[in-house]
């Protein structure tokens, strides 16, 4: 079993609209969850942190179910400049340590 | 906000030749920086992990004395791919953490292709 995983999509969707992605991860002793974006041929950056109440940045909310092992990011008002590759991504440690990286699910948002 | 560079962005060479990139924290300090693989629609997979004045820890299945990694100071690590073939042709991205902090900064990457 993939350590994180992300359907890959892709997800087609209509400026305006609303959109949800998935992630799971394996390993419950996972400590610190995040949302990467990755732009075609270019490096991670965050999104944001993922909290265990749930936290909310403008039009994107993440929920983080640790029961499930289960992450979600919801993107509200889709606009062009939001398509990319969605990296659900966890660490197992709080301090410094490597990130687990899913594949990504990538998003196409059309006019 | 923190800034990584990488350098080269791109580089082609040639098959068993050696290539170095390089990997800075412009305005923070160091002391771990993270070395990445990334192919053609994979994940990103962690390849060593690098503390500022010791040896490189490379995770199970990275040969060690392929890929040289040298974290001198707390701006600049290294990674050297030795004798390059094809198959190492990918996307490679450091990434440099400050210290008493877990959040990880992101050089540009570099794109190594191997003919």
């Amino acid at each position: 079993r993939k350590e994180v995983e992300q359907d890959p999509g892709p997800f087609n969707v209509p400026e305006g609209a609303t959109v949800a992605f998935n992630c799971t991860y394996s390993n419950s002793a996972s400590q610190s969850f995040f949302w990467y974006r990755q732009d075609c041929r270019k490096e991670p950056k965050l999104l944001m942190s993922v909290y265990s109440s749930g936290n909310e940045d403008g039009r994107f909310t993440a929920q983080l179910n640790r029961a499930s092992q289960y992450i979600s990011l919801l993107i509200r008002d889709s606009k062009l400049s939001d398509s990319a590759t969605y990296l659900c991504v966890v660490n197992l440690i709080r301090s410094q340590g490597n990130l687990i990286f899913g594949k990504g699910t990538k998003l196409s948002v059309k006019p | 906000g923190a800034v990584v560079s990488q350098h080269p962005s791109r580089v082609i060479c040639k098959s068993g030749t050696s290539v170095k990139i390089e990997c800075r924290s412009l305005d923070f300090q160091a002391t771990t920086m993270f070395w990445y693989r990334q192919f053609p629609k994979q994940s990103l997979m962690l390849m060593a992990t690098s503390n500022e004045g010791s040896k490189a820890t490379y995770e199970q299945g990275v040969e060690k004395d392929k890929f040289l990694i040298n974290h001198a100071s707390l701006t600049l690590s290294t990674l050297t791919v030795t004798s390059a073939h094809p198959e190492d042709s990918s996307f490679y991205i450091c990434s440099a953490s400050p210290a008493l902090n877990y959040e990880q900064y992101f050089g540009p990457g570099t794109r190594l292709t191997v003919t």
